[in-house]
Formats: C-alpha cells, structure tokens, sequence
C-alpha cells in the first residue's frame, strides 16, 4: 500500500525556516516524481514544485511564486521527501502535502499525504 | 497562468442522482485535466486524467468529458461516500493549477 506521511508543520514566525518532511513507503520511491502542493483554508490547492526521479537525475521544478524561497530534496536512502521554507510569510499558512506523481501521466498526483499544517503569524 | 474555475462552489443532490460538476480553463488546455476527491480526514483522491480516463480504482459511475476550455464531471447514480469537495487541475502547462473546488453534500 502507497504510504506518503507529512510532519514537521506548526507554527513560525513571519521571517522564519521551516522544514517538512514526508516519509514515503509502499513503492520504490527513486521511480517517482514527487510534489508538494499546499491549500490555504478555503482556497485552490497550489503547486508548488517537484523533484524529479532517478532516471531524470532527480532535478527540480518550482512554482515562481515560491522559488527562490522554498528548496525540494529527497532522501532516496530513507525515502523521505523533503520541503526547506525560508522567508516565510503569512500568506504561507497553508496545509502543505506531499504526493507522488503516477506512472500512467505526468503533473497527475496519483496518491497524496494527509498534510502538515504550517501557520505564520507572530 | 492558467485559470482553472469552478463556477459551482456548493452542490447538494440526493443518493441515486446524477450530479455534473464543471470546470473551465482560462485557455485551452486540449484534455490536460485532472480531478480529485478530498474528503475529510483524507488524502486527496485522483479521479479521472487525460479529461475522461478514469484512474485505477475509481467507480464507472464517474466519468468526466470535454477537452479545450470546458471540461465536466459528472457522477451518476450518486452513493453517499461521494460527498466531499472536488477540484479540478491543468497539467497543460506549468505551473500546474487547480479549481477553487465544488463542494457536494448528499441530502
């Protein structure tokens, strides 16, 4: 059974870092895409990037309204994904998930986590 | 970017019922288009890619339709477990984009 499990959300203070991870388990996780979208209370999901898997050189893609501020990595020893959030605002509160991209489509999340949420406020 | 609207925010219907569900594009999209079910306490369920075809798993009493800019989700002969918000996503172009979601209550 697919597996993918949010932590490290809480609350920041506006200017703050913070790290979510994701651990993944259930398939091999170098074969995959994998993506972190997050959802505002009452709003649209956003993308916000992928990382890319082994075969693609486990390269990365972001949103521009998040790059530069928030980095993807992976641990592929421990199957963990990884989002760094720095310069955080308040407008990034936001449930934040991980997903895995299907092998049947590309930029199609064919299984997703339950969320971490993170609050900025001071 | 591309806009990606659900006109319907809210929807309620009775077991048994059909229910469409749409989604419009700011552009055209060809069939680039997603949908999903959250429900609460949930992760997010992928329905149907490509505009019509339907992911492992999913009941043949979803099916989704259109290609372009207007695109639908329609579930006949609704159960009451398809209660939950549904949203759609263009995978067209990046950066990928999502509906505000429709909202389905069962009566």
């Amino acid at each position: 059974e697919v597996k993918l499990l949010e932590s490290g959300g809480g609350l920041v203070q506006p200017g703050g870092s913070m790290r979510l991870s994701c651990a993944a388990s259930g398939f091999t996780f170098t074969d995959f895409y994998m993506y972190w979208i997050r959802q505002p209370a009452g709003k649209a999901p956003e993308w916000l990037g992928f990382i890319r898997n082994k075969a693609n050189g486990y390269t990365t893609e972001y949103n521009p309204s998040v790059k530069g501020r928030f980095t993807i990595s992976r641990d592929n020893t421990q199957n963990m994904l990884y989002l760094q959030m720095n310069t955080l605002r308040a407008e990034d509160t936001a449930t934040y998930y991980c997903a895995r991209e299907g092998k049947t489509t590309g930029y199609v999340m064919d299984a997703w986590g339950q969320g971490a949420s993170v609050t900025v406020s001071s | 970017d591309v806009q990606m609207t659900q006109s319907l925010s809210y929807l309620a219907a009775s077991p048994g019922e059909s229910v469409s569900i749409s989604c419009k594009a700011s552009k055209s999209i060809s069939n680039y288009l997603a949908w999903y079910q959250q429900k609460p306490g949930e992760a997010y369920k992928l329905l149907i890619y490509s505009g019509s075809t339907l992911q492992s798993g999913t009941p043949s009493r979803f099916s989704g339709s259109g290609s372009g800019t207007d695109f639908t989700l329609t579930i006949r002969s609704l159960e009451p477990e398809d209660f939950g918000l549904y949203y759609c996503q263009q995978y067209y172009e990046k950066p990928l984009t999502f509906g505000s979601g429709t909202k389905l209550e069962i009566k």
